[in-house]
C-alpha cells in the first residue's frame, strides 16, 4: 500500500506570496492532519479534516487553511507568506480517530 | 492548553548501552500517548504507542511505561545499535481529539559504535 504522498516535496516562495501544498493519504484513511515543523518550535499542529470537515484547528493565524476532498485527499493554503512560515509542512493520514498517524516525507518550503 | 515536555534534548550512549526518553503531560484528560523516531530528512515514523488504559507496552527492544498519576511517559530503548541514532519525539492527545497530537519538542539520540 503506497504511503502519504505530498507535493512538491520543495517549495520557494517570496514574502507577500501565498502557496498551496498538496497531499494525498494512504488508501482508505479519512482523517488527514497538518503539522509545521521548524528548528525552533518543533512540531505544530496546524489543522485536521475528517469525510471534508475541519476537526480540529490548531493555533495559527487565519493566513493559513486547508481544505478536504471526496476522496480525502488534501490541500493546504498559505496566504501573504512570511518570511517565519518556512519550514518542513508534514501531513499525516489515519483511518479513523485515535489510529495512529503516518506521516508523509514533507513540503519544504522556503521564503525568501 | 495542552503542553508536553521532553527531556533531555540530546542524549548520546555507547552502543549496547540503555537509552532513557522522558515525557510529561499537561491535560489529564489525555488518553493516547506515541512515540515517533525520525532520522535525519526523513519523516517521523511511529515507532510505538500505549493509551492510557496500559501503563506499560513493550516491542522488542522498546518499551513505553505510563504514570497517569505523575502525568508522565518515558521509552526505553535497549541494546541500542547505531542506527537507533535519530531524533525521537513523543506526544500526547485528548480522546476527543484524534489528529491532534501535541507534541514533545525532540531528543538527538546518538548511539556511539
Amino acid at each position: 500500500k503506497a504511503g502519504v504522498t505530498q507535493t512538491p516535496r520543495y517549495l520557494i516562495k517570496t514574502r507577500g506570496q501565498q502557496v498551496t501544498l498538496s497531499c494525498s493519504p494512504i488508501s482508505g484513511h479519512r482523517s488527514v492532519s497538518w503539522y509545521q515543523q521548524t528548528p525552533g518550535q518543533g512540531l505544530q499542529f496546524l489543522f485536521e479534516y475528517f469525510s471534508e470537515t475541519q476537526r480540529n484547528k490548531g493555533n495559527f493565524p487565519g493566513r493559513f487553511s486547508g481544505r478536504q476532498f471526496s476522496n480525502s485527499r488534501s490541500e493546504m493554503n498559505v496566504s501573504t507568506l512570511e518570511l517565519g512560515d518556512s519550514a518542513l509542512y508534514l501531513c499525516a493520514s489515519s483511518l479513523a480517530a485515535h489510529s495512529p498517524l503516518h506521516f508523509g516525507n514533507g513540503t519544504r518550503l522556503t521564503v525568501t | 492548553g495542552e503542553n508536553v515536555e521532553q527531556h533531555p534534548s540530546t542524549l548520546s550512549v555507547q552502543e549496547g548501552d540503555s537509552a532513557v526518553i522522558k515525557c510529561t503531560y499537561s491535560d489529564s484528560a489525555s488518553n493516547y500517548f506515541p512515540w515517533y523516531k525520525q532520522e535525519l530528512g526523513k519523516r517521523p515514523q511511529l515507532i510505538i504507542d500505549i493509551r492510557s488504559n496500559v501503563g506499560e507496552k513493550k516491542d522488542q527492544r522498546i518499551a513505553v511505561t505510563l504514570n497517569k498519576t505523575a502525568k508522565h511517559f518515558s521509552l526505553h530503548i535497549t541494546e541500542t545499535q547505531p542506527e537507533d541514532s535519530a531524533v525521537y519525539f513523543c506526544a500526547a492527545s485528548l480522546y476527543n481529539q484524534g489528529g491532534k497530537l501535541i507534541f514533545g519538542q525532540g531528543t538527538e539520540l546518538s548511539v556511539k559504535p
